[in-house]
């Protein structure tokens, strides 16, 4: 049982490029998560979903795109990276309650 | 976006001291909850608080979910090395896009 895991652990982009973040979960949880944290800002909600099948915007989703074709996973996109993204990213799932949401290790992420 | 105001911002002792931080709001929240992030990692769930005035223990940490369901509060006792960490807190909301609110963090330090 790994939890929550990501990829990449750490990554390097050139403003413009693109990628994907991968997150996979074996809880079988309903909810997921990504997460942005920032020096001095905790942790910020980009976009979740409730199912497999279906996303919805958190409180900052602008530049991202997310994808839950599968239950256990939950793709996070960046179609044309900025410096402005650069930051650790955090996915997390959960069951039904979204109290208790439990985190994977992180991907760091310098867009230069 | 809302987020919580945690004080204090970071804290240095010496090992064996007690710590205290608290979390508040200008709205309320269903639930409190407290994580710990060590170097390089996710958080971890420590406590989950559900009911105004709750008081929880897990081990030497306390937390308890304040009356007016607008605070919470963290205590350590008797500190060690391994606490050393980011302690942040968290508030659940049953309504609204962003359910989960995080405070901006508690950076732990411990001197030997």
């Amino acid at each position: 049982n790994a939890g929550v895991t990501q990829t990449p652990k750490f990554r390097v982009l050139k403003t413009g490029q693109s990628m994907t973040l991968l997150c996979a979960q074996d809880m079988n949880h309903e909810y997921m998560y990504w997460y942005r944290q920032d020096p001095g800002m905790g942790l910020r909600l980009i976009h979740y979903s409730v199912g497999e099948g279906t996303t919805a915007k958190g409180e900052v989703p602008d530049g991202y795109n997310v994808s839950r074709l599968k239950k256990q996973n939950f793709l996070l996109g960046l179609e044309s990276a900025a410096p402005s993204q650069t930051s650790v990213y955090f996915c997390a799932s959960s069951y039904v309650s979204q109290e208790t949401q439990y985190f994977g290790p992180g991907t760091r992420l310098l867009v230069l | 976006g809302q987020q919580l105001n945690q004080s204090p911002q970071s804290m240095f002792i010496q090992e064996g001291e007690d710590v205290s931080m608290n979390c508040t709001s200008s709205s309320i929240f269903n639930t409190w909850l407290w994580y710990k992030q060590d170097p390089g990692e996710g958080p971890v769930l420590l406590i989950a608080l559900y009911k105004a005035g709750e008081l929880t223990s897990n081990g030497r940490l306390t937390a308890q979910f304040g009356i007016t369901r607008k605070d919470s509060f963290l205590n350590i006792s008797a500190s060690i090395p391994s606490d050393v960490g980011i302690y942040f807190c968290a508030g659940h909301k049953r309504q609204g896009a962003q359910k989960l609110v995080f405070g901006q963090g508690t950076r732990l330090t411990i001197n030997p």
